[in-house]
């Protein structure tokens, strides 16, 4: 069965601190995985897709990485409207289009 | 852009009401999703449609029914709704492609049950 595991559950940050999101997962074959933010009452925002290990994407200040066990979502000086939770996800060869969802990071940035 | 819209963003109903809700993506998609979203659980899919009539089940269908009778429409029926079917309804669309099939959202549901 496909697990994702997202650390830490909440992050606070200060205006211009970088840090860095986790995501754990275990896939019979990955397919790719896939990041998404979303906003309070609102639907998840695609971000990215990755797809074999060495990948990296970026998009202004988020850098999406991909190893064979885990994801980073890197932030680098993040800004209060970077807040967010952040969705990581994953979709095995065998699943038939089903992602599985990890419980996400809370992100909030401070001025 | 994919544009993924749900026919309400709020909705109230009492316990043993038949609830219809729907979805329309604007982008060709083969593939159609219902999420239900809850604090601690996650997003758990409830059903998808791979075409148009062609159902199959998520994680959690008990309580829920689909239809599809076009492809850009994919509804979420609760036959008699209960309390614990209080949530936050997600649907999402992709293009079913070979190579790629990252899913878009729409702008969910906030169901209450009373």
């Amino acid at each position: 069965e496909d697990q994702v595991t997202q650390s830490p559950e909440a992050l606070r940050l200060q205006e211009g601190e970088s840090s860095s999101l986790n995501c754990s997962y275990t896939v019979s074959g990955l397919r790719g995985l896939f990041w998404y933010r979303q906003d309070p009452g609102k639907g998840p925002e695609f971000l990215f897709t990755l797809y074999s290990a060495g990948e990296e994407k970026e998009k202004e200040r988020l850098k999406a990485t991909l190893t064979k066990k885990e994801s980073f979502l890197h932030i680098t000086a993040p800004k209060p409207e970077d807040s967010a939770t952040y969705l990581c996800a994953v979709q095995d060869w065998g699943s038939n289009y089903k992602l599985t969802f990890g419980k996400g990071t809370l992100l909030t940035v401070n001025p | 852009d994919v544009k993924v819209t749900q026919s309400s963003r709020y909705l109230v109903k009492r316990t043993g009401e038949k609830v219809f809700l729907e979805c329309v993506q604007d982008m060709d998609h083969e593939n159609m999703f219902w999420y239900r979203q809850d604090p601690g659980l996650g997003l758990r899919l409830i059903y998808f449609s791979y075409d148009v009539k062609m159902k199959e089940k998520g994680d959690i269908p008990e309580g829920y029914s689909v239809s599809r009778e076009k492809k850009e429409r994919f509804s979420l029926i609760l036959e008699s709704a209960s309390t614990n079917q209080t949530s936050m309804y997600l649907c999402a669309s992709s293009l079913g492609t070979a190579i790629t099939d990252t899913q878009y959202f729409g702008p969910g549901t906030r169901l209450t049950v009373l």
